[in-house]
């Protein structure tokens, strides 16, 4: 089945402690991304990847890390999170550039204390 | 970033009344797409538009791209209790690299 997993589906962490979470599709999708969530705000892009080893950020990538070592594979790293880091996010893939169709992973509800 | 705003914010129906929801931005855009959020899921895409003027439908769904290429519209038939959710309207780049999401129009149908 073609699908984008996130992982762990829920977390809730201190403020300063380094954290990942993965995110993993088996579709060959050269684009990556991820979004954060929050009320009134819609989605937000935080990084972006076009294929291995090429990322850029999106509109807020403060406070973020990403990596894209493997096609399937495109881990958010939060080295040291805030409260206002606290937020729903998602991981999305699509084919390429100008593809628009993003298949969507089932998000990851993140709390910093 | 771009800003895409979206009204309403929220709606609550009468199962079997039609909806009406539209998208506008600061920028032009030469792809629109809507998105539908299931309560706990990801989005996922209803209809992409590639052409100002373009109308296009996908069962009970309908959306049109606007002709400044700086709105859209999205229009939903006979409302039924599975079309709750939040709809996000997305504007692709001209790059293609980033898609560009607005706030979000929340659906509620009372059976």
């Amino acid at each position: 089945e073609a699908q984008v997993t996130q992982n762990p589906r829920y977390l809730i962490t201190v403020t300063g402690k380094k954290l990942t979470v993965t995110c993993s599709q088996n579709m060959n999708h050269e684009y990556m991304s991820w979004y954060r969530q929050d009320p009134g705000l819609g989605l937000r892009q935080i990084y972006y990847s076009m294929n291995v080893e090429v990322t850029d950020k999106g509109d807020v990538p403060e406070g973020y890390k990403v990596s894209r070592k493997e096609k399937r594979n495109f881990p958010l790293i939060l080295e040291s999170p805030s409260p206002n880091q606290t937020s729903l996010y998602f991981c999305a893939s699509r084919m390429g550039q100008g593809v628009p169709e993003a298949f969507f992973g089932q998000g990851t509800r993140l709390t910093v204390v | 970033g771009q800003q895409l705003n979206q009204s309403p914010q929220s709606m609550f129906i009468q199962e079997g009344e039609d909806v009406s929801m539209n998208c506008t931005s600061s920028s032009i855009f030469n792809t629109w797409l809507w998105y539908k959020q299931d309560p706990g899921e990801g989005p996922v895409l209803l209809i992409a538009l590639y052409k100002a003027g373009e109308l296009t439908s996908n069962g009970r769904l309908t959306a049109q791209f606007g002709i400044t290429r700086k709105d859209s519209f999205l229009n939903i038939s006979a409302s039924i209790p599975s079309d709750v959710g939040i709809y996000f309207c997305a504007g692709l780049s001209n790059t293609g690299n980033q898609f560009y999401f607005g706030t979000g129009t929340s659906l509620t149908v009372i059976p």
